[in-house]
């Protein structure tokens, strides 16, 4: 079966500081793999997605996530972190066998501080 | 283009009651597939239609159904309401080309059941 680990449910820096919010899959298929972000009352917001290309993705507001198949993980990180990025972001594995459905982590929360 | 809208935001029920949540696709899409979001379990599929038919269903009692109208429209129907079932509801369009389609959510439906 599809799964989806987020390795911590809350992480916390100041602005300025790196991010890395970790995350494992697994799956017996090729996987789809994304990172959504959802601030606060709002819906999903899409921040990158890797389909079997360039393991190293960039997505928006500057983050960027690696697949790693020897390690099953697909970190997200982001050199700098601002105040704007404070919100619940997603790790999110997609796989053909289970058609179009999402598997989505249980999310991490990202605090930043001034 | 506009975005994935939903309506109602916000809806207050009683259980036993039924309920019908709407959510019109971006403009071109003819995905809309529907998640419910708790506390407690997170992000889960509910189903997924395309082209007027249920393509995908995720592990949810018969007492959440939907479909999809030929303007690729969606409503979702949850009948005889239970306290549990107090969730955010997101729906999402995408294209409805494959797995590796990127899906677009709406802000969802607060649904709050007493």
């Amino acid at each position: 079966a599809q799964s989806v680990t987020q390795l911590d449910s809350h992480v916390s820096v100041s602005e300025g500081t790196p991010v890395l919010l970790r995350c494992n899959y697994s799956s017996s298929y090729s996987p789809s793999l994304f990172w959504y972000v959802q601030h606060p009352n709002k819906g999903l917001q899409l921040l990158l997605k890797y389909t079997s290309a360039a393991t190293l993705v960039k997505g928006i507001n500057g983050f960027e996530a690696e697949f790693k198949k020897s390690e099953t993980s697909f970190h997200l990180t982001k050199p700098s972190a601002h105040m704007s990025d404070a919100a619940e972001y997603f790790c999110v594995v997609s796989v053909p066998q289970a058609g179009t459905a999402l598997i989505f982590g249980k999310g991490t929360t990202l605090s930043v501080s001034s | 283009k506009a975005g994935v809208t939903q309506t109602p935001r916000y809806l207050i029920k009683t259980r036993g009651q039924q309920v019908t949540l709407s959510c019109s696709p971006i403009s071109g899409h003819r995905s809309v597939s529907w998640y419910q979001q708790t506390p407690g379990q997170g992000l889960q599929f509910l189903f997924e239609y395309f082209s007027e038919t249920q393509r995908n269903k995720g592990n949810f009692p018969g007492r959440f159904s939907g479909r999809q109208f030929s303007n690729s429209r969606s409503e979702m129907n949850v009948s005889t309401l239970e306290l549990g079932d107090s969730a955010l509801y997101l729906c999402a369009s995408s294209l409805g080309q494959g797995v590796v389609d990127t899906q677009y959510f709406g802000p969802g439906t607060r649904l709050t059941v007493l």
